[in-house]
């Protein structure tokens, strides 16, 4: 079965300090992996999204890493804003799958002052 | 260009009642998916149109049922709702370009709360 698991659950830091957060995935075979920064009671909006080839991928202060051969994804934010505050998911699709996306229950994200 | 926009934003219904929500795709878009996610947990997949027609389905019983319009927006059905139904709806769009490689816009979805 396809799964896609992230941790931690929940992360709390002080606004300003950096934080990175992982994506373990056993999809398979593999076609892409993003990262989307979804509000409370928002729709998901995408951050980056890898290909097999691709190890890294960078949108402003948040920058996402892909091994293909762990299949392990971490999501780096650097220099935490309180509007980072917000559940960060990892969501992965297969070849094979049709526009099917597989997603992670999320890492939620507080960024206190 | 407006983006994937969904109605109602929110929603109550009681037990055994229908639902009907409603998504209009980013413009240029022709295909919507739906996606089901309770609190605290991912979004799960329900059902894809395009062409008018449901072309991928995830998990969920026959009392989910969509539809597609001529003019690429859609509708979700949730007939004889239970408690745990209550959940985020989320709509989502993709180009033809964009189905080619997984790409989907969502948009802000709708809250249904069964009591």
């Amino acid at each position: 079965k396809n799964q896609v698991e992230q941790s931690p659950q929940s992360l709390i830091i002080l606004e300003g300090k950096n934080c990175t957060l992982q994506c373990n995935y056993t999809v398979s075979p593999f076609s892409n992996l993003r990262w989307y920064k979804q509000d409370t009671g928002r729709g998901p909006v995408s951050l980056t999204i890898m290909t097999f080839s691709e190890n890294t991928k960078s949108n402003g202060r948040y920058t996402a890493t892909l091994d293909a051969d762990t299949k392990q994804s971490s999501l780096h934010i650097t220099a935490s804003q309180l509007s980072d505050s917000a559940s960060y998911i990892c969501v992965v699709s297969f070849t094979g799958g049709g526009n099917k996306l597989t997603f992670g229950t999320g890492t939620q994200l507080k960024v206190e002052l | 260009d407006a983006g994937v926009t969904q109605s109602p934003t929110h929603l109550i219904k009681t037990r055994g009642q229908q639902v009907t929500l409603r998504c209009s795709p980013k413009s240029g878009h022709d295909t919507v998916s739906w996606y089901q996610q309770a609190l605290g947990q991912g979004p799960q997949f329900i059902f894809q149109y395009y062409e008018e027609e449901e072309r991928q389905r995830g998990n969920f019983p026959d009392r989910f049922s969509g539809h597609q319009f001529p003019n690429y927006s859609s509708e979700l059905n949730v007939n004889a709702l239970l408690l745990g139904d209550s959940a985020l709806y989320l709509c989502a769009s993709s180009s033809p370009v964009d189905r080619a490689k997984n790409i989907q816009y969502f948009g802000a979805g709708t809250r249904l709360s069964v009591l």
